[in-house]
């Protein structure tokens, strides 16, 4: 099973700063990689996929970026419906979700 | 809109069964690959099962291997997860999320519905 670790646990950043979350896989996963927000109560909802990729309706201040075993989530200008609990998923060999990281307000 | 809803939790004693639904509208059901993905506290997101639009393929998580079984109906736009011998450890809540054509990650998830094991 490919372990998805993801970090900070909890980041602490103020409206309007950039935010920066870590995902690394337990080997690679290629770029087959997403990312997902989850607000208190709701469902997951996609952000990005293919590592890189917008989904539809997604804003341009989140963008993903890397391949193999390390990726980046950022959030370049946090605004404040953006403070939230962000997974990221591989779907290389199955599914695997990291633990999340909590994005709090600073 | 893309909408899944998923229905049929509750609370269940260790080792009785269960029946979820999830009902989607808004898209061509009968072309979407649908999985079942669960999440607790003290787990996180776990990754439970798929099926194939046709329904003619099925995989599990070894967690809920033959335990579990996934059936859906086209003509009803409905899914369903049949969880036998339940496990204090199944408590979750449970979302079905729908597969991306052409990829593998899930661009629409339902609500959830909780389940809760305990005796």
């Amino acid at each position: 099973e490919i372990v998805m670790t993801q970090s900070p646990a909890t980041l602490s950043v103020s409206p309007g700063e950039r935010a920066t979350l870590s995902c690394r896989a337990s080997q690679s996963v290629s770029s087959k990689l997403a990312w997902y927000q989850q607000k208190p109560g709701q469902a997951p909802r996609l952000l990005i996929y293919g590592a890189s990729t917008r989904a539809t309706g997604i804003p341009a201040r989140f963008s993903g970026s890397g391949s193999g075993t390390e990726f980046t989530l950022t959030i370049s200008s946090l605004q404040s419906e953006d403070f939230a609990v962000y997974y990221c998923q591989q779907y290389n060999d199955w599914y695997t979700f990291g633990q999340g990281t909590k994005l709090e307000i600073k | 809109q893309v909408q899944l809803v998923e229905s049929g939790g509750g609370v269940v004693q260790p080792g009785w069964s269960l029946r979820l639904s999830c009902a989607a509208s808004g898209f061509t059901f009968s072309s979407s690959v649908i999985h079942w993905v669960r999440q607790t506290p003290g787990k996180g997101l776990e990754w439970v099962a798929v099926i194939s639009s046709d329904g003619s393929n099925k995989y599990y998580a070894d967690s809920v291997k033959g335990r579990f079984t996934l059936s859906r109906d086209n003509s009803k736009n409905t899914l369903y997860l049949q969880m036998n011998s339940l496990r204090p450890e199944d408590t979750a809540v449970y979302y079905c999320a729908r597969e991306m054509a052409a990829h593998q990650h899930f661009d629409y998830w339902g609500q959830g519905t909780l389940v809760t094991v305990s005796s």
